[in-house]
């Protein structure tokens, strides 16, 4: 079944890396996204990852994809104040269309 | 380009009422989805709309449905509002379709309270 799990909360300082991880149990899923949400707001597609990639780099953002042990993981270089939000890991299944299947979200607060 | 816009962004209804909610999705886009946004349950996909016909449906019960027109735009209804339907309904638009999964971009949400 889907089953996509994230740790609650990350507190780092501002100028550090922040790693935010992520687990799910379906083997079939095609892509992997992470989403930023804002108090108030919707979600902002951050970046996306293939399934059969292990990395993916996009300026300050980095992704990483275990398969073998169904971990994904978001790596924000320099994190700053305004980095501070919700994030949320997603897949999409083999045969499931655009279906997401969010994980549960992790507050990620960034002190000065 | 826009992007996807939903109406109305606040919305108070009580028990027993019916909502209606709309979504825009972005121009060219053809399929609309819907997610339900609680702090208990999280986000939960309700249904996928693409070419005006529903491709996949998630595990809600019959009072949550939702149609798609000719120019894409979307709505769901929820008819007799319980208060655990209080939540932010959001929608997300992509161009693919049939068979083809892409990358999908959500509206600001409609934050319904019900009392």
């Amino acid at each position: 079944g889907e089953d996509v799990e994230q740790s609650l909360f990350l507190s780092v300082r501002e100028g550090d890396s922040s790693v935010i991880n992520c687990t799910y149990t379906d083997s079939s899923s095609t892509y992997l996204y992470w989403y930023k949400q804002e108090p108030g707001a919707g979600l902002q597609l951050l970046t996306y990852i293939f399934s059969n990639m292990d990395m993916k780099q996009d300026q300050r953002l980095t992704v990483l994809l275990n398969k073998k042990d169904k971990h994904l993981s978001l790596r924000i270089a320099d994190t700053q104040t305004g980095d501070s939000a919700i994030y949320f890991c997603a897949e999409t299944l083999t045969g499931g269309g655009n279906k997401l299947t969010f994980g549960t979200g992790t507050q990620l607060k960034v002190e000065l | 380009k826009a992007g996807v816009t939903q109406t109305p962004r606040y919305l108070i209804k009580t028990r027993g009422q019916q909502v209606t909610l709309s979504c825009s999705p972005i121009s060219g886009h053809r399929s609309v989805s819907w997610y339900q946004q609680t702090p208990g349950q999280g986000l939960q996909f309700l249904f996928e709309y693409f070419s005006e016909t529903q491709r996949n449906k998630g595990n809600f019960p019959g009072r949550f449905s939702g149609r798609q027109f000719s120019n894409s735009r979307s709505e769901m209804n929820v008819s007799t509002l319980e208060l655990g339907d209080s939540a932010l309904y959001l929608c997300a638009s992509s161009s693919q379709g049939w068979g083809d999964t892409d990358t999908q971009y959500f509206g600001p949400g409609t934050r319904l309270t019900v009392l």
